[in-house]
């Protein structure tokens, strides 16, 4: 099925390191978000997207909807070790639904005290 | 509220039997859904109800797979005569009506089928 492409796959950084990531789509969507699984843990949403250019901020976090709405990037300032997990786009396809989030692989980040 | 619930939190069964998951979702929210994922993936949604009538359900359901949400709150996922390829991480999540993209995730069901 459909899927989102994530970058990169894994990071190793060091705490107070600024991280960024990204997720892409040959096609357009409508919604970006952007969720972290801890391990053993279901998906926590961090942030959403609903319009192209839109930047918004939670916290160290700040997520981007692309304008060509064809990619979001997530930005996280100053890490610390909670912010270890695994980071997951997801979207709502423009010919989609949003009850049928399409996800990428994620992107497994440690960091290092 | 203390969020959406899931039982057991891991389940070991041998090839061929049946398994059953329950899921609590938050008290308001009258969206469920059932999504599995496997080690590197991300979460692949399973069926989603809306109250109690079951509304979508993916291909990834086959004949073995059943849910059930008899009255509108907790729901069952059934496995029958599980085989190895079954084993995952089974998640449940919950939205409320108009926001169905902000899920809220319980802690899944890991299953594990020898």
């Amino acid at each position: 099925g459909q899927q989102l492409n994530q970058s990169p796959q894994s990071m190793f950084i060091q705490e107070g390191e600024d991280v960024s990531m990204n997720c892409t789509s040959s096609s357009i969507f409508n919604t970006w978000l952007w969720y972290k699984q801890d391990p053993g843990e279901g998906p926590v949403l961090l942030i959403a997207l609903y319009k192209a250019g839109e930047l918004t901020s939670n916290g160290r976090l700040t997520a981007q909807f692309g304008i060509t709405r064809k990619d979001s990037f997530l930005n996280i300032s100053a890490s610390i070790p909670s912010d270890v997990g695994i980071y997951f786009c997801a979207g709502v396809p423009q010919a989609g639904n949003n009850r049928k989030l399409i996800w990428g692989l994620g992107t497994s980040l440690a960091v290092n005290p | 509220d203390t969020g959406v619930s899931q039982d057991p939190r891991h389940k070991i069964t041998k090839r061929g039997q049946n398994v059953t998951f329950r899921c609590d979702p938050i008290s308001e929210h009258n969206r469920l859904y059932w999504y599995r994922q496997t080690l590197g993936q991300g979460p692949e949604f399973l069926t989603y109800f809306q109250n109690e009538a079951q509304l979508e359900k993916s291909r990834l359901l086959s004949d073995r797979f059943s849910a059930e949400r008899p009255k509108g709150s907790f729901s069952t996922l059934e496995i029958q005569r599980t085989e190895q390829g079954d084993s995952a991480m089974y998640l449940c999540a919950s939205s409320i009506a108009n926001e169905d993209e902000k899920l809220f995730f319980g802690s899944g069901t890991q299953l594990s089928v020898l």
